[in-house]
């Protein structure tokens, strides 16, 4: 059982490239989050998922957009990445929506 | 507007010391949850705990969700406390289900 899985650990891109941060989990879980975190901040929801074929936004989703694939898998798209989305990404996954959640390890974004 | 505010933003301790943390947010909540982000990055849940008192080791937390505020004790403290400790809460609004709000934390560093 991993839990929260996300690919890639680690990316630097350079001004207006493009992206997708992959995140799956194998908890069946039913809701799905994507958040970052900047330095000196808590976390920031950009988009979720309540149930599979559901996406909703969060607090932050200018210049992203997602995809729930399946039950399992939640993509992040960054269509023309910019300097102020550096910034470390988790993805977490719950039962349902107002229930603990769990955060895979997050992935570290650098754009140049 | 929804606010969520931690305290102290930094805690320093010697090894054995007891805690408080505290957390304080703006309304009627249906979710809260308290998480741990070691020095490598993880976030681990602590505590489900949107009222009532829950203990888990040397860790226990308390909601009073009328007065809107919880408190995170941790006793005996050892270094593999350190790290960040974040609130976050879900509120009582449709257009908020399934969100969680996160404050910004408090950087606990335990010295041996």
């Amino acid at each position: 059982n991993a839990g929260v899985t996300q690919t890639p650990k680690f990316q630097v891109l350079k001004t207006g490239q493009s992206m997708t941060l992959q995140c799956a989990q194998d908890m069946n879980h039913n809701s799905m989050y994507w958040y970052r975190q900047d330095p000196g901040m808590g976390l920031r929801l950009i988009y979720y998922s309540a149930s599979e074929g559901t996406t909703d936004k969060g607090e932050v989703p200018n210049g992203y957009n997602v995809s729930r694939l399946n039950k399992r898998e939640f993509s992040l798209r960054l269509e023309s990445a910019a300097p102020s989305q550096t910034s470390v990404y988790f993805c977490a996954s719950s039962v349902q929506g107002q229930e603990t959640q769990y955060f895979g390890p997050g992935t570290r974004l650098l754009v140049l | 507007g929804i606010q969520v505010e931690q305290s102290p933003p930094d805690l320093i301790l010697q090894e054995g010391a007891n805690s408080t943390l505290r957390c304080n947010f703006s309304d009627s909540v249906n979710n809260l949850q308290w998480f741990h982000q070691n020095p490598w990055g993880q976030l681990i849940n602590l505590f489900y705990i949107p009222s009532g008192t829950k203990q888990n080791g040397r860790l226990s937390a308390t909601t009073v969700a009328t007065e809107r505020y919880s408190l995170l004790y941790i006793s005996s403290s050892q270094t593999t406390d350190s790290g960040v400790y974040f609130c976050a809460v879900g509120f009582n609004r449709g257009s908020t289900l399934g969100r969680l709000y996160f404050g910004r934390g408090t950087q606990l560093t335990v010295w041996p």
